[in-house]
């Protein structure tokens, strides 16, 4: 039961481009999401996060929205650059226990 | 910002040995940490959740006798592999989760490349 969803596999976008990366979960019972960055062997990064009550976080070029209602949420890259070609996983956390990761989308950010 | 470290970065065994892989929570005292195991192309799989002081959690499917877990202090976890083979090469990561958070944040050390022959 995959309560964490990341439908697109990869995703490619011109430099400066907006890049934006989509998430589903069905657990309504979730208190925070969080997006995570990945390089091939190394562990994951924490991005952002935003918590269930919110519908908006944004930190520098990041911005993360939550529509509750659609159980959707959404990472936006803006201006996206070559350094942020990476495997970006969604999460989600329900209080004290472990994260549910997605399965993370590929993002590839062209020169 | 929180590093989390681990140690061996990679490490090659023969099948039959143990592997101890080691977690470490450098600026911050963990009271939960987790393992995580990732096969190429994957998700990150939790295999278990350990308190410190306590026995681990361990995830539906992951032998508790064969991926031993201590989690001994609050900077350290441990994860041996034991009587390791082929099939147990994997990439694991371990996280480490402050012990106060307020967004459930987890923080990951850099990963740990098994290769058994």
């Amino acid at each position: 039961d995959q309560q964490v969803k990341q439908n697109s596999p990869s995703l490619s976008v011109q430099e400066g481009r907006i890049s934006i990366l989509n998430c589903d979960y069905t657990n309504s019972m979730f208190d925070y999401f969080l997006w995570y960055k990945k390089y091939p062997a190394e562990g994951p990064t924490f991005l952002i996060s935003i918590s269930s009550i919110k519908d908006k976080n944004e930190d520098g070029r990041f911005t993360v929205f939550l529509n509750k209602s659609a159980k959707h949420l959404s990472l936006h890259i803006v201006p996206s650059q070559p350094g942020d070609s990476a495997v970006y996983f969604c999460a989600a956390y329900r209080s004290a226990r472990q994260l549910t990761f997605g399965s993370g989308t590929q993002l590839t950010v062209l020169p | 910002g929180a590093v989390v470290s681990q140690h061996p970065s990679w490490v090659i065994c023969k099948s039959g040995t143990s592997v101890k892989i080691e977690c470490r929570s450098l600026d911050f005292q963990a009271t939960t940490m987790f393992w995580y195991r990732q096969f190429p192309k994957q998700s990150l799989m939790l295999m278990a959740t350990s308190n410190e002081g306590s026995k681990a959690t361990y995830e539906q499917g992951v032998e508790k006798d064969k991926f031993l877990i201590n989690h001994a202090s609050l900077t350290l976890s441990t994860l041996t592999v034991t009587s390791a083979h082929p099939e147990d090469s994997s990439f694991y990561i371990c996280s480490a989760r402050p012990g106060q958070t307020f967004n459930g944040e987890q923080y990951f050390g850099p990963g740990t490349r098994l290769t058994v022959t």
